[in-house]
């Protein structure tokens, strides 16, 4: 696997159900982010991770619970989530932090669906 | 309230012209602007960007153009091809001087579809 792989790539759960969105990158990247992008809205940055640790919390709810074990993979975990948080959630690694001349790679997104 | 805006949400061009997408942005803080580009079932793929302290950038058939007094930039891609069809995202950056350098701001995007 070359880039940045995110799975289940598409995902069903009721709101009272628990899961996990997970996201691997294969770049040899420091830095992970979690991003949401609802019906036409832009895409919304929720969390930041640097070499493991959190950086960036944009005012998430808590029933979203990031997880970053190591530099390669990314977890997002999901507990009672609301009908409005379905969404296509994307994670993107890149070298650093600074935007500048250090471009975010994205994975593919899970289309999460909350019934 | 929005700090980057794609007014168009689709354009059409025929292969071999030029198209053109636009993005206008409020934040007088932003100084780093990135192009997206997405393929359905795709993550964005970074495509070109820009520092304030520039007015032009290019990188083959793409360029982009800003215009800090306006608060505008716009993406031209010539010539035009059918593979060219995606989603374009504007994306910027307050830089060292605003929320965090990592911090993009997207638009909502435009659907670029070129017709062969």
């Amino acid at each position: 696997e070359t880039g940045v792989t995110q799975t289940p790539r598409h995902l069903v759960m009721g709101m009272t159900n628990k899961k996990s969105l997970k996201c691997e990158q294969h770049l040899g990247h420091n830095a992970m982010y979690w991003y949401k992008q609802s019906a036409k809205k832009p895409l919304e940055l929720m969390f930041v991770y640097n070499f493991k640790e959190q950086t960036e919390n944009n005012s998430v709810p808590s029933r979203f619970s990031p997880e970053c074990p190591n530099s390669s993979h990314l977890f997002l975990h999901l507990h009672t989530l609301q009908p409005e948080d379905s969404a296509l959630y994307l994670c993107a690694s890149s070298t650093g932090t600074s935007v500048f001349y250090n471009e975010q790679f994205f994975g593919p997104g899970t289309r999460l669906t909350v019934l | 309230d929005q700090q980057v805006k794609q007014n168009s949400p689709s354009l059409s061009v025929q292969e071999g012209r030029i198209s053109i997408l636009n993005c206008d942005y409020t934040n007088s803080m932003f100084d780093y602007f990135l192009w997206y580009k997405k393929y359905p079932a795709e993550g964005p793929t970074f495509l070109i960007s820009i520092s304030s302290i520039k007015d032009k950038n290019e990188d083959g058939r793409f360029t982009v153009f800003l215009n800090k007094s306006a608060k505008h930039l716009s993406l031209h891609i010539v010539p035009s091809q059918p593979g060219d069809s995606a989603v374009y995202f504007c994306a910027a950056s307050a830089g060292d001087s605003g929320a965090g350098s990592y911090q993009l701001t997207f638009g909502k995007g435009t659907k670029l579809s070129v017709i062969p």
